[in-house]
């Protein structure tokens, strides 16, 4: 069965700070990784996925196969980077997929 | 841009009453999903549909039953409401299809309590 691991449930960093938030995936597939966030008060939505190697508010997330592993980094915190992130894990199947999430990390960055 | 809205974004029940959580979506997606999200354990799946009038339990089924009658609308149904189910139940769906996206989209959350 898939299972995604976020080690940490909280993280608090300073305001500059780099920042990793961890993420392990057994699968037995091929993965595709997701991190959504959710700020305060407001719905959950797509951070970024594995596939676009995008950066996105400047975090960025490589998939490392043999490590299984999709941390999240980003080099320098900002207050506004405050919220809870779920990794996820995709499986497909034919026409649809569903996702596995993790547990959750609330990042929590001060002045 | 993609809208899903939830029928509630509050609401409190009695123990043993039947409620109905609506979820509706306006992109003509194919997938859509119940989840119920609770500190410490992250997002589990309820229940999902890919098709209209088809529906596949996902992790935690029990005590829960959803409805597709139409398309755009998605429905989870708590036949016999119990206090263990007093959460945060959050909509979701995605294109889908063999070569869509499978991106989720997500509703504003419905924070049911049941007392």
């Amino acid at each position: 069965a898939q299972r995604v691991t976020q080690p940490e449930k909280l993280l608090s960093v300073f305001k500059g700070a780099p920042v990793e938030l961890k993420c392990n995936y057994s699968y037995s597939g091929s993965p595709e990784l997701f991190w959504y966030v959710q700020y305060s008060r407001q719905r959950l939505q797509l951070l970024l996925r594995h596939i676009s190697r995008e950066s996105i508010k400047g975090f960025t997330a490589d998939l490392n196969k043999g490590e299984t592993s999709f941390h999240l980094k980003k080099p320098f915190a900002q207050e506004e980077d405050s919220a809870m992130y779920y990794c996820a894990l995709s499986e497909r199947n034919s026409g649809y997929s569903t996702l596995t999430f993790g547990k959750g990390t609330m990042l929590l960055v001060s002045p | 841009d993609v809208k899903v809205t939830q029928s509630s974004r509050y609401l409190v029940k009695r123990t043993g009453e039947k409620v109905f959580l609506e979820c509706v979506q306006d992109m003509d997606h194919e997938n859509m999903f119940w989840y119920r999200q609770d500190p410490g354990l992250g997002l589990r799946l309820i229940y999902f549909s890919y098709d209209v009038k088809m529906k596949e339990k996902g992790d935690i089924p029990e005590g829960y039953s959803v409805s597709r009658e139409k398309k755009e609308r998605f429905s989870l149904i708590l036949e016999s409401a119990s206090t263990n189910q007093t959460s945060m139940y959050l909509c979701a769906s995605s294109l889908g299809g063999l070569d869509g996206s499978y991106e989720q989209y997500f509703g504003p959350g419905t924070r049911l309590t049941v007392t």
